[in-house]
Parts: structure tokens; sequence; C-alpha cells
């Protein structure tokens, strides 16, 4: 099966821009998609597809992709942004299955 | 509006086995797929399996086959998540998540709140 790998933790400045990266061969077939968590709440979907965001995610998050590597980027990011990010997307080793990244722990300073 | 209400929380002895719910509403049931997805205590997700809940085919990671089964109650919008055998290392919280059906789908737009089961002896 696949793997998708994160950096296990970055920190920005409140205000300032964020790239959080997602590493993994699936990558290259499948758009990734991203999950906000905050501590003890369910996982929130922030974008998926190429760079959609569903209703009520802010305009400040984006995506993009290239080659086995996606990121996710915080445009001015906020004090209510820190919190976990896991990336996730379909296996594409053969049987349909799924996969999500280590995720990213993200602070504001 | 899309919700997906779990049962409750669990405590289990190794060996035992348990069942958790997901009862889906705001949306046709079987429209979407039903995937269910772990968390241990301070760890990552990790995928389990999915359903689809109109004909009951199921599909679950290797690691867990044998172990896990995958039902639904389409009389009600529940999926069930079973899992046999458990280990100490299988506490953590369990999510379902739906994800909507079409080839270009692959993300989880609806979650659960999540069901702790906690294995300890």
């Amino acid at each position: 099966s696949s793997e998708l790998t994160q950096d296990p933790a970055v920190s920005v400045a409140l205000g300032q821009t964020v790239r959080i990266t997602c590493q993994g061969d699936s990558l290259r077939r499948y758009y990734a998609s991203w999950y906000q968590q905050k501590p003890g709440q369910a996982p929130v979907l922030v974008i998926y597809g190429k760079t959609n965001r569903p209703s009520g995610i802010p305009d400040r998050f984006s995506a993009s992709s290239s080659g086995n590597t996606a990121s996710l980027t915080i445009t001015g990011a906020q004090a209510e942004d820190e919190a976990d990010y896991y990336c996730n997307s379909r296996d594409s080793s053969g049987e349909p299955a799924w996969v999500f990244g280590g995720g990213t722990k993200l602070t504001v300073l | 509006q899309v919700q997906l209400v779990q049962s409750g929380a669990e405590v289990k002895k190794p060996g035992a086995s348990v069942r958790v719910s997901c009862t889906a509403s705001g949306y046709t049931f079987t429209d979407y797929y039903v995937h269910w997805v772990r968390q241990a205590p301070g760890q990552g997700l990790e995928w389990l399996g999915w359903i689809n809940p109109d004909n009951g085919g199921t599909s679950s990671a290797p690691k867990f086959r044998g172990r896990v089964t995958l039902t639904r109650d389409t009389s009600i919008n529940t999926a069930y998540l079973e899992m046999r055998r458990l280990r100490s290392d299988d506490t953590a919280v369990y999510y379902c998540a739906r994800l909507e059906k079409g080839v270009s789908s692959t993300w989880f737009d609806f979650w659960g709140q999540g069901t702790l089961v906690t294995v300890s002896s």
C-alpha cells in the first residue's frame, strides 16, 4: 500500500504564510484532500480536489500539487488555524483503499 | 443538515468484540460510501475500511481483515463497524465519514463525532 509523508510540526508567525507538504506516490494519480483537526474534535475537510474549499472554509486556505507532492497553504495564518493537519488520498497501489499522512502540527506564534 | 451520529464510548476487555454504529441523516444514505477511520491516543488517523450502503459491498485495510466486519441497515440509515479479538493497541477514537459516490470523489466531507473504544483488562 502507498504511504503519505508529512513534516511532524511547522510553525508560523501570526499573519504570515505557511505551507504544509505531503509526499507520496499516490499523489501522482489522485489529488490530496486536507483535514484540520483541533484537540478533542473530529477532523474537518478544508481542501478537496484540485483546490476546492467546502462551504465555510476561509479563502486563506489553498492547495497545490506537483508530481508526488501536495501542499496546503495558509495565507495570513490566524490563531484559530493552530491545529493538526492531515493529508489523505486514495491508494494507487491496486484495490480501493485510502491512506492518511502522519499529520502536521501547526503552531501559530 | 448532514449529520453522522455515532454510538457512545465503550470499554472492553482484551479478546472481546465491539460494535460501533454511525447513523446518517440529512442526505440520502445510499448516495455516499461510509468509511471508518481510527485515531489512537496522541497518534494520527488510520483508515480501516468502507462500505457501500447500497449493496453492502465492503473493503478493509489488509491489517484489519479477519477482525473487522462492516455492515449496514438501510432501514435506519445506519452503518456498523464490528471489531473482534480486541487488543490494547485497538484503544482509539473510531470515526465514520462519508464519501460521495463518483469516480473523481476521494475526500471525506462529513465525519461523525467519534466513538472512544478503550481496551483494558
